[in-house]
């Protein structure tokens, strides 16, 4: 079964640094995202990314955020400077192009659990 | 008010046992329901998709009134390995939005 990829599953960085987490989502799907847990808390979307560019994004995803699609199969979100509040397990997800609506289309990836100390 | 809202549990129940949760939201203008279910550290994995009619996938059968803005997930025969928490989500545009999830434990 096709999967979403990410890496590092673990990653520890000095507040302040910047981070840089990898995702490789499935190969025919059009639809990438991110999102973020906080340690307890619900599943919050952070940015949707459609045709090379951002097609919607939420509060969170102020500016020291940004997303990229590099090459043709890793999609990318950088934090410039973490700060303490940043730690949080962040989900790669895609999903098919035709109906991104849908939850059976989206798949989401292991997760990078980021901390900043 | 949240957007998606849950009882958080946790629902201690013995195997065998019928298990029901609930869920309300916000925005009216939400287009398609889930259940998916999350793993302690685990990425959420798609339970079922949620639709008017009511839909049932096995021991599992899930409701929608969309008048009441009320989802729920009834799961009969409870196994150990339905342990988990079960999280309600609704669509808005392409983004999906989650409750705080309903944490099961089901117990020999």
């Amino acid at each position: 079964e096709p999967e979403v990829t990410q890496t590092p599953s673990h990653q520890v960085t000095q507040m302040g640094q910047e981070v840089i987490l990898r995702c490789v989502p499935i190969s025919n799907h059009l639809y990438f995202y991110w999102y973020r847990q906080i340690l307890g808390q619900k599943v919050e979307f952070l940015v949707s990314f459609y045709n090379n560019e951002i097609s919607e994004k939420s509060e969170i995803f102020d500016d020291q955020f940004s997303v990229e699609r590099p090459d043709g199969s890793n999609f990318t979100l950088k934090i410039r400077s973490t700060k303490l509040e940043d730690s949080a397990m962040y989900f790669c997800a895609s999903s098919e192009g035709v109906t991104p609506s849908l939850g059976n289309g989206y798949t989401f990836g292991s997760g990078t659990r980021l901390t900043v100390v | 008010r949240k957007e998606v809202e849950q009882d958080p549990g946790p629902f201690n129940v013995p195997e065998g046992a019928t298990v029901a949760f609930n869920c309300t939201y916000s925005n009216s203008a939400s287009q398609s329901f889930f259940w998916y279910r999350q793993d302690c550290r685990k990425e959420p994995k798609l339970l079922m998709s949620v639709y008017s009619s009511g839909n049932e996938d096995g021991r599992f059968t899930a409701q929608l009134n969309r008048a009441s803005q009320y989802i729920s997930l009834l799961i009969r025969d409870s196994k150990l390995s339905d342990s988990a928490t079960y999280l309600c989500v609704v669509t808005n545009t392409d983004k999906l939005i989650f409750g705080t999830g309903t944490r099961l434990q089901v117990f020999p």
